[in-house]
């Protein structure tokens, strides 16, 4: 079955500083890839998506890019964080019309 | 573009009740999706939902696809303590990969 690693679970970056975050699927090969933002107490905003190597859509402008190194990685990235930046990531990985989450990084931006 | 609206935004219920809730959509899904996210957690996928009509059970979770394909519905029996926590639907439209429209989500409370 397919694992999703994502991490850190928790971060708190000061604004201008940049930020990587690792999301690492295993158990499937060529997945679609996803990164959603959440708000607090809010829905899920689509960020990014890859459907294969090297291919990022983004979805909404903003101070955040995604990368596709691999096959079974997604990275979400800021040169110069802002504090709007802050929220609860997470990592999807699509297959056959389902989306299945990691357990998110809780990133704070202060 | 499609918007999903979600109700209740919240349900406070005691223990052993049951719990409906509903999303509705502007425009046609084909596939529809419930989830549930607990404090801190990523959203765990509860049902998938692919045909008109459609009646799905998991556990004491039943969900229904829409007739219209504009809305689905999510039914919980005998609420228990650990049934706490945010309620997400989801639709797709095919073509789009894994693209979902999400709702508003329900936080349901369980009280003493």
């Amino acid at each position: 079955s397919q694992t999703i690693h994502q991490w850190p679970a928790t971060l708190v970056q000061p604004v201008g500083s940049p930020l990587s975050l690792e999301c690492t699927v295993e158990g499937t090969s060529n997945p679609n890839l996803y990164w959603y933002r959440q708000a607090a107490g809010r829905g899920l905003q689509l960020l990014f998506y890859s459907v294969g190597i090297g291919q990022i859509s983004s979805e909404v402008p903003q101070n955040l890019s995604a990368s596709r190194p691999q096959d079974r990685q997604f990275i979400l990235s800021s040169k110069k964080l802002l504090l709007s930046d802050s929220g609860f990531y997470l990592c999807g990985l699509g297959t056959n019309e389902k989306l299945f989450f990691g357990s998110g990084t809780q990133l704070s931006v202060l | 573009g499609q918007q999903l609206n979600q109700s209740p935004q919240s349900m406070f219920i005691q223990e052993g009740e049951d719990v409906s809730m509903n999303c509705t959509s502007s425009s046609i899904f084909n596939t529809w999706l419930w989830y549930k996210q607990d404090p801190g957690e990523g959203p765990v996928l509860l049902i998938a939902l692919y045909k008109a009509g459609e009646l799905t059970s998991n556990g004491r979770l039943t969900a229904q696809f829409g007739i219209t394909r504009k809305d689905s519905f999510l039914n919980i029996s005998a609420s228990i303590p650990s049934d706490v926590g945010i309620y997400f639907c989801a639709g797709l439209i095919w073509g789009r990969n894994e693209k979902l429209t999400f709702g508003t989500g329900t936080r349901l409370t369980i009280i003493p």
